[in-house]
C-alpha cells in the first residue's frame, strides 16, 4: 500500500497569498497523483490530476508539479474561497487508493 | 452534467445492513468505472470500493472485503453499496464518484455526490 503524507497540516495565510502544499509517497506513484478541494459539508472536488493538469473549470492560480514520491500544490494568489482542506491522491498502485490526511488552507 | 445523488444512509445497529444507492441524472455511467468513497467524522477520505468500467472487475479496501459488495443495475444508472456485518467503525458520509474519462480506469474523480451519512451505533 501507498502512503502519502500531507504538510503542513494547516498553513494559515491571507488572501492574496501564495500557498504552497506538499504531499509526499511512500514509493513512486510515477505522475499519477491527483489533488482535491473539500469545503465543510460539501463533496470534494477535482483540482488537479496527473501531478499537473486542472480539471475542467479549474483557475489557473492552481498549479501542481513534481514526480515519483514529491509533489507540490500551488495556489498563486489566495481567494476567499480557496480556504478549503486539500487531499492528494494516489492511481498508480491499487487496490487500494490512498490519499493522504489533508492540509487545512485557513484565513490568518 | 452529470449529477450523482446517494441515499440509503441512516442509522443501523452493529451487525446490520444498509445498501446505499447513486443515481446519476444527465447520462449513464455505462462506459465508467464508479467508486464509492467514505468520510468518517472530522477525518479524512478513504477509497472503499470500486467497479470497472465494464462492471466485471470490483475492488475493496481491505476493510471491507467480506462485507461490502458493489454493484450497478442493468442500465448502468445506479450504483449500489450493499452493507453487512456493520461496525461501529463504518460510521462515516459516503460519496459516490465517477472518473473522469471513459472506458478506462485511471482512477481520478470528477463527479461526486453530496454524500449520505451511515451512523453504525447500538
Amino acid at each position: 500500500e501507498i502512503l502519502l503524507t500531507q504538510s503542513p497540516a494547516t498553513l494559515s495565510l491571507s488572501p492574496g497569498e501564495r500557498a504552497t502544499l506538499s504531499c509526499r509517497a511512500s514509493q513512486t506513484v510515477d505522475i499519477y497523483l491527483s489533488w482535491y478541494q473539500q469545503k465543510p459539508g460539501q463533496a470534494p472536488r477535482l483540482l488537479i490530476y496527473d501531478t499537473s493538469n486542472r480539471a475542467t473549470g479549474v483557475p489557473a492560480r492552481f498549479s501542481g508539479s513534481g514526480f515519483g514520491t514529491d509533489f507540490t500544490l500551488t495556489i498563486s494568489s489566495l481567494e476567499p474561497e480557496d480556504f478549503a482542506v486539500y487531499y492528494c491522491q494516489q492511481r498508480l498502485n491499487w487496490p487500494p487508493l490512498t490519499f493522504g490526511p489533508g492540509t487545512k488552507v485557513d484565513i490568518k | 452534467e452529470v449529477q450523482l445523488l446517494e441515499s440509503g444512509g441512516g442509522l443501523v445497529q452493529p451487525g446490520g445492513s444498509l445498501r446505499l444507492s447513486c443515481a446519476a441524472s444527465g447520462l449513464s455511467f455505462s462506459r465508467y468505472a464508479m467508486t464509492w468513497v467514505r468520510q468518517a467524522p472530522g477525518k479524512g477520505l478513504e477509497w472503499v470500493s470500486s467497479i470497472s468500467d465494464s462492471g466485471d472487475k470490483t475492488f475493496y479496501v481491505e476493510s471491507v472485503k467480506g462485507r461490502f459488495t458493489i454493484s450497478t443495475d442493468s442500465s448502468r444508472t445506479t450504483l449500489y453499496l450493499q452493507m453487512n456485518s456493520l461496525r461501529v467503525e463504518d460510521t462515516a458520509v459516503y460519496y459516490c464518484a465517477r472518473v473522469a474519462r471513459a472506458d478506462t480506469v485511471d482512477m481520478f474523480f470528477d463527479s461526486w455526490g453530496q454524500g449520505t451519512l451511515v451512523t453504525v451505533s447500538s
